[in-house]
Parts: structure tokens; sequence; C-alpha cells
């Protein structure tokens, strides 16, 4: 079993819709969560990160997590055919430098105009 | 501005060939990575390195060599590459005090062995 489970889709929205992405994890240690998107051919970028639990808004995304079920999620409002990428989850156990992110395999999303 | 910037963007060689790839971050940072995604966009970690020191070596073959001349550089090389060895190679980059939080990735190197 993976220590971070992702649905990897694909997963077809209609333009206007609200997503719902999703990753369970199985190490309690993890304190650093975070969400990246990746573009077909690009390099994936830091969309959202959190400390240990609760939500976080940025304009049309918000990040939840919820430590005590090891599940965390991320919303996009408003969905635009923009957001069509692979949204990848990642985290560590904590901050340093000598700590590795884990990441799920990702969800592909494809937002239909 | 690029960030972070990896040479070449596409490598197709055959079997045991050596390869290298280059990476190169302008965002001051102390701290870069190796990442390796494979054809089902899994995203695994090779290698850290901080201030020129590695600091994480994950389980991957001696043959991968990773080098970094200074704090703006991480270098990879490949000995005797093999058909496994094709995949998306990512390097990234961080500032130690925020770890793996905010890290900023490269747009990949496409690596094909045949």
């Amino acid at each position: 079993q993976k220590e971070v489970e992702q649905d990897p889709g694909p997963l077809s929205v209609p333009e206007g819709a609200i997503v719902s992405l999703n990753c369970t994890y199985s190490n309690s240690a993890f304190q650093y969560f975070m969400w990246y998107r990746q573009y077909s051919r690009k390099g994936p970028e830091l969309l959202m990160y959190t400390y240990s639990s609760g939500n976080k808004e940025d304009g049309r995304f918000t990040a939840q997590v919820d430590k005590s079920s090891k599940y965390i999620s991320l919303f996009i409002r408003d969905s635009q055919p923009s957001d069509s990428a692979t949204y990848l989850c990642a985290m560590s156990t904590y901050g340093g430098a000598t700590n590795k992110l884990i990441f799920g395999t990702g969800t592909l999303l494809a937002v239909q105009p | 501005d690029t960030a972070v910037s990896q040479t070449p963007k596409y490598l197709v060689t055959q079997m045991g060939n050596d390869k290298s790839i280059k990476c190169e971050q302008n965002l001051g940072h102390d701290t870069m990575y190796w990442y390796k995604q494979d054809s089902k966009k899994f995203l695994k970690i090779m290698f850290s390195y901080n201030n020129k020191e590695l600091i994480i070596n994950e389980t991957v073959p001696n043959r991968f060599s990773p080098k970094s001349p200074d704090k703006a550089h991480l270098n990879l090389h490949i000995n005797s590459l093999e058909l496994g060895d094709s995949a998306v190679y990512f390097c990234a980059s961080s500032h130690q005090d925020r770890g793996n939080t905010e890290a900023f990735f490269g747009q990949g190197t496409r690596l094909t062995v045949v």
C-alpha cells in the first residue's frame, strides 16, 4: 500500500462546476500538505500548502486537511477550462530540507467548456 | 526569466550510453532536488543537495550520480542507461527553512532509452 493514495481519474466536469480532489494517507506523522498542479509536458507548480489541520483559501481554491481521518481535499470553485491539468497532492513530516515530499499519483482533471 | 531550468528538455539515447542532465536555478535557493516521474505520473525523490552537500539519497542505482558544483546548479549523470530509466526527470529547488513546502520545479527532461 502506498503512503499516499489518490484517485487517478480522469475526472471530467463542465465549466463552472465545483471540483473536489482528494488524497488519503497512512503516515500520521505527516504535517505539511501541498497541492501541485501539473499541465501536460510541464513541471509541477505549487498551488497551496497547509500546515497541520484546517482550511486554507486562495481565490477559487480551498485546501482542507483532516488529520484525524488522514484525508486532504482540494476544492476548485467555478472551474475553468484552464484548470484542466493533473493535480498532485504531496506531504511531508516536517518542513526541513532533509525531509522528503511524498506525492500521490495525481488526478487528471478535464474541465469541459 | 526561468526560475529553474533544465537541459536538455528531451533526450533519446541507446541502452548502455552515458548521459547528463543539467539544472540551474536563479531563485537564490540553497536546496536542490532530483525527482523521477514514471509513465503513470508518479513523482518520487531521488536526491537532494543543500549548499552543495548531499542530504537525501534514496534507493537509486549507483549508475545515477548527482553533482552540485555550487548552490545554483545540480547535475545528474547516468551511466549505462537501461530501458527502465525512461522517465521524466525533474529538478526542483527550495529554501532550507521552508524545506519541501515550497519547492519550485523545472520543466523536466523527458528521457527515452531505446
